[in-house]
């Protein structure tokens, strides 16, 4: 069956780079997907990448794909105590859009 | 971007009653809008799929008896939690996309508090 593993967890300090990283299963998947989830809020789309690419860099994001190896990466550069959040990612099911979540990176960035 | 908001942001109520929460996409047609529910420091749950005009689809072990969803606009999908328990205090979060699009839109969610 389709499952998406994340660690649950990573601490950086200010102005280092964060790299949460996650794998999955479905090899049919055709987006992955990044989200971010700040408390008492809903999710965020911070950026996705399609299956057949390998890379894609928005701003301080830059996504990682291996298609072989099923694993998907999040780097984030400089990272600011504002990036503090709960950072998911989701592959979308080929059968009506679902979307698999992963169960949520906690980020958390010390001055 | 696309706007998705749900209401109220926040409800709490007493054990048997039933508790609507809608959403709605402010700035695009939504064909089909997802209904999730997350626990503490859990992912997020997909309960159904609905396709605007159309009958939900449930995810498995979900009770549609229970959480009854109707998609009656392509813009507002209304999530009504019936005869509401202490088990079903949760954060309810709802998603829309249109049709073949690449991403679905998160709403803020519901914080929803059985007493």
């Amino acid at each position: 069956g389709e499952d998406v593993e994340q660690s649950l967890f990573l601490s950086v300090r200010e102005g280092d780079s964060s790299v949460i990283n996650c794998t999955y299963t479905d090899s049919s998947s055709t987006y992955l997907y990044w989200y971010k989830q700040e408390p008492g809020a809903g999710l965020q789309l911070l950026t996705y990448i399609f299956s057949n690419m390998d890379m894609k860099q928005d701003q301080r994001l830059t996504v990682l794909l291996n298609k072989k190896d099923k694993h998907l990466s999040l780097r984030i550069a400089d990272t600011q105590t504002g990036d503090s959040a709960i950072y998911f990612c989701a592959e979308r099911n080929n059968q009506g859009g679902k979307l698999i979540f992963g169960q949520g990176t906690e980020l958390s960035v010390k001055p | 971007g696309a706007v998705v908001s749900q209401h109220p942001s926040r409800v709490i109520c007493k054990s048997g009653t039933s508790v609507k929460i809608e959403c709605r996409s402010l700035d695009f047609q939504a064909t089909t809008m997802f209904w999730y529910r997350q626990f503490p420091k859990k992912s997020l749950m997909l309960m159904a799929t609905s396709n605007e005009g159309s009958k939900a689809t449930y995810e498995q072990g979900v009770e549609k008896d229970k959480f009854l969803i109707n998609h009656a606009s392509l813009t507002l999908s209304t999530l009504t939690v019936t005869s509401a328990h202490p088990e079903d205090s949760s954060f309810y979060i709802c998603s829309a996309g249109t049709s073949g699009a690449d991403t679905q839109y998160f709403g803020p969610g519901t914080r929803l508090t059985v007493l």
